[in-house]
């Protein structure tokens, strides 16, 4: 049962444009949502978060929406770079037992086209 | 600032052979200490968690253990290594909600 899903293994856009990458979710219980950038042979670099009492957070180029009644994500990167090429992951987030307990999807490959 | 250092970066070990991936935080205390794994092809996969010294919560029953002999130490250890064990190690670490992960050791077990 994968409770977090990111159904496109691959995005291909252009330089300049944005690219929006999207993740999905189906346990209510998590309350948190962070999305992170991983390069080849190297660990995921965190990018941005959205808690469950927000609708949209932004950081510089990269913006995360959240809809709730559709347990929908998304990550929108405007304007895209080259440098933005990689591998990203959604991950939805509760905490037990104290701990912060992320479960992934399987990742995006995003490729920036000159 | 806070640092996570993890290694080695790269091992390739025999089936029926031990194992010691180590981890340590800088920079912070009491942090949250987390163990993942990504198999080939697949997202990452929480093993253990860690919420201070000395307690260690498994996520999925597996040949793999872990320890936390220190606050920022945290320890992946297996008796005897299957090929199934092979993968992407990742150590994390985590203060309020955000999780941040090392670079990750590449375990082949042949």
């Amino acid at each position: 049962d994968q409770q977090v899903k990111q159904n496109s293994p691959s995005l291909s856009v252009q330089e300049g444009r944005i690219s929006i990458l999207n993740c999905d979710y189906t346990n209510s219980m998590f309350d948190y949502f962070l999305w992170y950038k991983k390069y080849p042979a190297e660990g995921p670099t965190f990018l941005i978060s959205i808690s469950s009492i927000k609708d949209k957070n932004e950081d510089g180029r990269f913006t995360v929406f959240l809809n709730k009644s559709a347990k929908h994500l998304s990550l929108h990167i405007v304007p895209s770079q080259p440098g933005d090429s990689a591998v990203y992951f959604c991950a939805a987030s509760s905490i037990i037992q104290g701990a912060q307990k992320l479960v992934f999807g399987q990742g995006t490959r995003l490729t920036i086209n000159p | 600032s806070q640092t996570i250092h993890q290694w080695p970066a790269t091992l390739v070990q025999p089936v029926g052979s031990p194992l010691s991936l180590e981890c340590t935080v800088e920079g912070t205390s009491n942090p949250n200490l987390y163990w993942y794994r990504q198999a080939a092809g697949r997202g990452l996969q929480l093993l253990f968690y860690s919420v201070g010294i000395g307690q260690i919560s498994s996520e999925v029953p597996q040949n793999l253990s872990a320890s936390r002999p220190q606050d920022r130490q945290f320890i992946l250890s297996s008796k005897k290594l299957l090929l199934s064990d092979s993968g992407f190690y990742l150590c994390a670490w985590s203060v309020l909600r955000e999780v941040h992960f090392g670079n990750g050791t590449r375990l082949t077990v042949t």
